[in-house]
């Protein structure tokens, strides 16, 4: 099965500063991967989507964009960050079993804005 | 994607079956039932799915109604540890995958 990889796991940066997450999947290629936020006390929402390399979909217009520049590393940047951008970051992987897709989750980044 | 609907929140004893509830009365017949769960300060972690026939893992039963308007998610003998806010979603693709604010499940020793 894939495991997903995250760093850092918290980040506190000043308004205006830029931003770069990075997840990294080992154990599967070509894999559908995904960047979520989550604000505190509240449901996920889906940011972005890849299909492949060079491939990406942005479900809300936003401050931040992604880049998928290899197989198995989905980066989130942003070139000036707004306090709403403080949240916690999720990145996921699909992943496929027994002819059934599931996704999964790494361990998140934890963004302050200040 | 069709929307659910949960209860904010719940208790459980220790040691006794934990029984959450959803309501999907807009799911399409390609639709799935996906379960997941969020213990604090941790990425989602996927728990079961299903379309149309009961199913059961280590780690929980799912229970469809026959209309598949419903679904109830069943943790047989809850645990401290399972104490996490649970999200059931309801799609058939992955690239529209919403979460939406799932249900506080406190399980009390």
């Amino acid at each position: 099965s894939q495991t997903i990889h995250q760093w850092p796991a918290t980040l506190v940066q000043p308004v205006g500063s830029p931003l770069s997450l990075e997840c990294t999947v080992e154990g599967t290629s070509n894999p559908n991967l995904y960047w979520y936020r989550q604000a505190a006390g509240r449901g996920l929402q889906l940011l972005f989507y890849s299909v492949g390399i060079g491939q990406i979909s942005s479900e809300v217009p936003q401050n931040l964009s992604a880049s998928r520049p290899q197989d198995r590393q989905f980066i989130l940047s942003s070139k000036k960050l707004l306090l709403s951008d403080s949240g916690f970051y999720l990145c996921a992987g699909l992943e496929s079993a027994g002819g059934r897709e599931t996704q999964y989750f790494g361990p998140g980044t934890r963004l302050l804005v200040l | 994607d069709a929307k659910t609907t949960q209860p904010t929140s719940m208790d459980c004893a220790e040691g006794r079956a934990a029984n959450l509830p959803c309501n999907h009365s807009t799911i399409s017949g390609n639709e799935y039932v996906y379960w997941y769960r969020q213990i604090h300060s941790q990425g989602p972690q996927y728990i079961i799915h299903g379309l149309k026939n009961n199913e059961t893992n280590e780690m929980a039963s799912l229970i469809i109604t026959e209309d598949r308007k419903s679904s109830t998610l069943i943790l047989p003998h809850a645990t401290l540890r399972d104490t996490a806010v649970y999200y059931c979603i309801v799609s058939n693709n992955f690239n529209k995958f919403y979460f939406g604010s799932g249900t506080k499940l406190n399980v009390k020793p």
